[in-house]
């Protein structure tokens, strides 16, 4: 199957600092990824979607200044934590967008534990 | 953004026995489900999908049931397994496939 990646798997980090996590789709091009993010026991709650070469669709709620993402490429997106506070402190999950496959099904990456101290 | 939820959030079943997981969605737009599992520290994996024109589809050990005149779905673990546990969810989307909705999920425990 189609096989995303996600780096860091964890960061810990300061108050007020920023955070980047970088999702690559390693084996096929991906012009749609998501953000989710996962509080413990929780669900995933989209965040936004990021369209390669286009501005991401942030859900409402979500601070796009806050969260900035950016698709530079068909197998990259970027999600950057910006002025991080403990209450950011979450699993953050991406997933891409196989087009070839045809029913539009996403494929995820592994997670990103953030922590903010 | 759109409303998926289950009935029950834990779930223990004996190994062995048949398991089943039930989601509610309130989108009849709707026309793509899909199940994950999701283990402990890790991304949801796909499990089996349904569109909205299908009312069953069977997998491997796995069935999903789509009853649309009262939007629900519901997840069928033939002969569960210690490997099974873990959380799993529903997910929704429309047509265009623009958003995936998850539901609250629902932590499935076997027990040896």
């Amino acid at each position: 199957g189609a096989v995303v990646s996600q780096h860091p798997s964890r960061v810990i980090c300061k108050s007020g600092t920023s955070v980047k996590i970088e999702c690559r789709s390693l084996d096929f091009q991906a012009t749609t990824m998501f953000w989710y993010r996962q509080f413990p026991k929780q669900s995933l709650m989209l965040m936004a979607t990021s369209n390669e070469g286009s501005k991401a669709t942030y859900e409402q709620g979500v601070e796009k200044d806050k969260f900035l993402i950016n698709h530079a490429s068909l197998t990259l997106s970027t999600l950057t934590v910006t002025s991080a506070h403990p209450e950011d402190s979450s699993f953050y999950i991406c997933s891409a967008r196989d087009w070839t496959r045809g029913v539009g099904e996403q494929f995820f990456g592994p997670g990103t534990r953030l922590t903010v101290l | 953004g759109e409303s998926v939820g289950l009935h029950l959030p834990t779930l223990s079943v004996q190994e062995g026995d048949n398991s089943i997981i039930n989601c509610a969605y309130s989108n009849s737009a709707s026309d793509y489900f899909i199940w994950y599992k999701q283990e402990s520290g890790k991304g949801p994996q796909f499990i089996i999908d349904i569109r909205s024109n299908m009312d069953k589809r069977q997998g491997q050990r796995v069935t999903v049931l789509l009853n649309k005149t009262v939007k629900h779905l519901s997840l069928q673990i033939a002969a569960t397994q210690p490997g099974d546990s873990a959380v799993y969810f529903c997910a929704e989307t429309p047509y265009n496939f623009n958003k995936f909705y998850f539901g609250s999920g629902t932590k499935l425990n076997v027990k040896p």
